[in-house]
């Protein structure tokens, strides 16, 4: 089964505080995906990745970087968190499809509270 | 860009019955809807998809249904039991080479009333 683990599920952090929320998967995917998850709003792209050091904006990555130095590992960085960075994060992966259909294997999420 | 709408935000309905979740789609190059269950405390898992040179694809009680005219495509549970209860987000991708990037629809909260 593929597997995609994220490093916390739940975190609560200051306002102005750096924070880091780590993804790993076990099934050797070209591609990941950070996603952000409000009521109403569903799941929008924050930034995905189709290769190591590779790297491209989704729909809302102001105030968002990334970094993926190893293949299985996709992290997502808030250089100051905010109050309305407060959301559920879910990290995403899937095969490089190359244009056919290919699934994306989410985990479950890290609920992040910035006071 | 590609925007996805999704129908109803809620639902509830009796155990045994019928559900469906609507969405519409703006970008007509679109051709690959995928389905996902999210349960509690849990990420979203794909459930079903089309594509768009199909009409309707079944799978057990679910099935999908996709109008390219129109723009709209729905998912139906057919006989639904209290493991239906999740939400459902819908979303739509061009199957371009190079483009991974899937567009999601805001979800639906479906609760299975037994």
């Amino acid at each position: 089964d593929v597997k995609v683990t994220q490093s916390s599920r739940y975190l609560v952090k200051r306002t102005g505080e750096k924070v880091f929320l780590e993804c790993v998967q076990d099934m050797d995917h070209e591609n990941m995906f950070w996603y952000r998850q409000d009521p109403g709003l569903g799941l929008r792209l924050i930034y995905f990745s189709y290769d190591v050091k590779m790297k491209e904006k989704g729909d809302i990555p102001e105030g968002y970087s990334v970094s993926r130095e190893k293949k299985e590992r996709f992290s997502l960085i808030l250089e100051s968190a905010s109050t309305n960075q407060t959301s559920m994060y879910l990290c995403a992966s899937s095969f490089s499809a190359q244009g056919w259909d290919n699934e994306q294997f989410f985990g479950p999420g890290t609920r992040l509270t910035v006071l | 860009g590609e925007n996805v709408e999704q129908h109803p935000s809620t639902l509830s309905v009796q155990e045994g019955d019928s559900a469906v979740i609507k969405c519409t789609y703006s970008d007509s190059a679109s051709n690959y809807f995928p389905w996902y269950k999210q349960e509690l405390g849990k990420g979203p898992q794909l459930i079903i998809d089309i594509r768009s040179n199909v009409g309707e694809k079944k799978d057990q009680r679910i099935a999908v249904t996709l109008n390219k005219t129109a723009k709209h495509f729905s998912l139906h549970i057919t006989e639904t039991q209290p493991e239906d209860s999740a939400v459902y987000f819908c979303a739509a991708r061009r199957l371009d080479f190079g483009n991974e990037k899937l567009t999601f629809g805001t979800g639906t909260r479906l609760t299975i009333i037994p």
